[in-house]
């Protein structure tokens, strides 16, 4: 059971290029969501999904977008980097959105330059 | 505009004393919170939660207070082991009204000295 799988681990981008981070679940959870960690703002909420079909913003989108055309997946693009994205991401998963249990990946470290 | 707030970036603790980490939140709608428990390179990892209808609960070393008057969770950590040095996160979501959303406070680094 591999849980919440993010991909890449770590990536260095320049200023403009776009990316997608990755992640895929195998828990069959509804819910899905992507933070991002920078020090002394903990872990800020960029977008989530409810369901497949099925996204909203969080705290912190801009610059992002999302999609989940399948439960198990919800990846995060990056369309024109910038280096306030530098940052560590994290997603993260549970069973329905009532739990607020989360269930996250390893974090994927991006560094804009 | 921060929600949740943990006003103490670091705390550090002799093994086998009580650890006290606060968090405050300012929004009344949240009813239910959580601490999340963080290694270095790895992704946070679900601790304990409290519904607002409890003022306490506990799970082995770990016990979280609710003080809905006061806006203010804190989790307790008794006894005191090396191995709960990490970063430690309380989070708050609201049942009603902003569901999906569970917002982070900025986060305490434990350490727990031998």
């Amino acid at each position: 059971n591999a849980g919440v799988t993010q991909t890449p681990k770590f990536q260095v981008l320049k200023t403009g290029q776009s990316m997608t981070l990755q992640c895929a679940q195998d828990m069959n959870h509804e819910y899905m969501s992507w933070y991002r960690q920078d020090p002394g703002m903990g872990l800020r909420l960029i977008h989530y999904s409810v369901g497949a079909g099925i996204t909203d913003q969080g705290e912190v989108p801009n610059g992002y977008n999302v999609s989940r055309s399948t439960t198990e997946d919800f990846p995060l693009r990056l369309l024109s980097a910038a280096p306030s994205q530098t940052s560590v991401y994290f997603c993260a998963s549970s069973y329905s959105i009532w739990t607020g249990e989360l269930f996250f990946g390893e974090g994927s470290r991006l560094t804009v330059l | 505009d921060q929600q949740v707030k943990q006003n103490s970036p670091s705390l550090s603790v002799q093994e086998g004393r009580i650890s006290i980490l606060n968090c405050d939140y300012t929004n009344s709608m949240f009813d239910y919170f959580l601490w999340y428990k963080k290694y270095p390179a790895e992704g946070p990892t679900f601790l304990i939660s409290i519904s607002s209808i409890k003022d306490k609960n506990e799970d082995g070393r770990f016990t979280v207070f609710l003080n809905k008057s006061a806006k203010h969770l804190s989790l307790h950590i008794v006894p005191s082991q090396p191995g709960d040095s990490a970063v430690y996160f309380c989070a708050a979501s609201a049942s009603s009204g902003n569901t999906g959303k569970l917002i982070f406070g900025q986060g305490t680094t434990l350490q727990v000295k031998p």
